[in-house]
């Protein structure tokens, strides 16, 4: 399978932890994006990358979440000190430059 | 920020019959409009969308787009159960989606 793929599909934490997700874009794609998702809503963007640089930021993105996508290949996401507000589905996406995007399969963090 | 609005926000209707779904969207700044199919998963790519006026089909499927009147439709002929889905418009600036909230859509057979 080509496609997008994210680890872990399911995430139960505590509040107060850290957790990291992983996404692996489709090889040949150059961004990179993060969104996230509620229930009854749609995807919000978080922030995204072209190659390794990270291009821009939502202002929902706290001081307490971070990306990286070192060598412009695979990103991580992390959350730090997590809330029960942060429970979502954490989606992940690639595209070739500005063409449509392809989502992997989500990750849905529950905070207890 | 600028919004998306889709309606209806829900929709049943049986087997065979056609469908047509509403986006429309404000524009500072406008490079393309978008629709997903949302199942209970990641949504998947259906078209997109840049010069107003042409018609994207794909099978039952088909999408316009309206760039004067800032919206778009998403029609879908001959429904079948497996099409039961949120249907997701977005637009993008120059990169990220801005999404709607979705038309979740229901198919009795």
């Amino acid at each position: 399978d080509t496609g997008v793929s994210q680890d872990p599909r399911h995430k139960i934490t505590k509040r107060g932890q850290n957790v990291t997700f992983r996404c692996d874009p489709i090889s040949e794609h150059n961004r990179l994006y993060w969104y996230r998702q509620t229930l009854g809503q749609g995807p919000e963007f978080l922030t995204y990358f072209q190659n390794e640089a990270q291009l821009e930021k939502s202002r929902l993105l706290s001081d307490r979440f971070s990306a990286e996508r070192p060598k412009g290949s695979f990103s991580t996401l992390e959350i730090q000190r997590t809330e029960q507000g942060d429970s979502a589905m954490y989606l992940c996406a690639s595209s070739e430059g500005p063409l449509e995007q392809y989502f992997g399969p989500g990750t849905r963090l529950t905070v207890t | 920020e600028d919004k998306v609005v889709q309606s209806p926000l829900s929709l049943v209707v049986h087997e065979g019959d056609t469908v047509t779904l509403n986006c429309s969207y404000e524009v500072t700044n406008f490079r393309s409009l978008l629709w997903y199919k949302q199942e209970k998963k990641a949504p998947t790519f259906l078209f997109m969308l840049t010069s107003s006026g042409i018609e994207k089909k794909s099978g039952r499927l088909s999408s316009i787009l309206d760039k004067k009147e800032l919206f778009s439709i998403l029609n879908i002929t001959a429904t079948q159960t497996g099409d039961s889905a949120v249907y997701l418009c977005g637009r993008t600036p120059p990169a990220k989606i801005i999404f709607g909230k979705g038309t979740r859509l229901h198919i009795l057979p």
